[in-house]
């Protein structure tokens, strides 16, 4: 079962707009929410967090919302620049001894930002 | 500082053979994640390791071990390999913490097995 999704396989922005990357979990236990990014041939770049007692984070252009009623997390990129060009990979973790070190994570989306 | 170092970056290898990666973490991070990579099943937790115990383990077959050594270095080894075993490995380091928190990854290595 995928406790983590993300159903946008891919996203095409022009340079200078919004993206938004979307995410859903289904596992109620989830209390921290990370989005990580990676290019071809390198590992996942941590990029911003968020814990469930909040529902927004943001960090310069990166703003990550939560709804936790929808079980539902999105990533905004204002503006988008084409060297955020890559996968962004939306992850998720619980508290205590079964999540040590593990994240769960979703399939991933590529975004293309067009200049 | 230092980010995570895994070595080999590549490596081949037949069905059968049993193969052994290896993971520095950042200086000062104790806990050591390793993460399997496929396109069919994305990123998924193999296990984790603090102060050589492992904490916590995925949901993968016992051909797939591994060790953390005293200096927080941490291997993993994959017997009996088979072809479904290709694919990259990313070991992650991390502060200790309740949870999972901000894991740091290294840049994997790529197993093709023949």
């Amino acid at each position: 079962d995928q406790q983590v999704k993300q159903n946008s396989p891919s996203l095409s922005v022009q340079e200078g707009r919004i993206s938004i990357l979307n995410c859903d979990y289904t596992n109620s236990m989830f209390d921290y929410f990370l989005w990580y990014k990676k290019y071809p041939a390198e590992g996942p770049t941590f990029l911003i967090s968020i814990s469930s007692i909040k529902d927004k984070n943001e960090d310069g252009r990166f703003t990550v919302f939560l709804n936790k009623s929808a079980k539902h997390l999105s990533l905004h990129i204002v503006p988008s620049q084409p060297g955020d060009s890559a996968v962004y990979f939306c992850a998720a973790s619980g508290v205590g001894g079964t999540s040590y070190g593990k994240l769960t994570f979703g399939q991933g989306t590529i975004l293309t930002v067009h200049p | 500082k230092a980010g995570v170092t895994q070595t080999p970056r590549y490596l081949i290898k037949t069905r059968g053979q049993q193969v052994t990666l290896s993971c520095s973490p950042i200086s000062g991070h104790r806990s050591v994640s390793w993460y399997q990579q496929t396109p069919g099943q994305g990123l998924q937790f193999l296990f984790e390791y603090f102060s050589e115990t492992q904490r916590n383990k995925g949901n993968f077959p016992g051909r797939f071990s591994g060790r953390q050594f005293s200096n927080s270095r941490s291997e993993m080894n994959v017997s009996t390999l088979e072809l479904g075993d290709s694919a990259l490995y990313l070991c992650a380091s991390s502060l200790e913490g309740p949870s999972a928190g901000e894991l740091f990854f290294g840049e994997g290595s790529r197993l093709t097995v023949l």
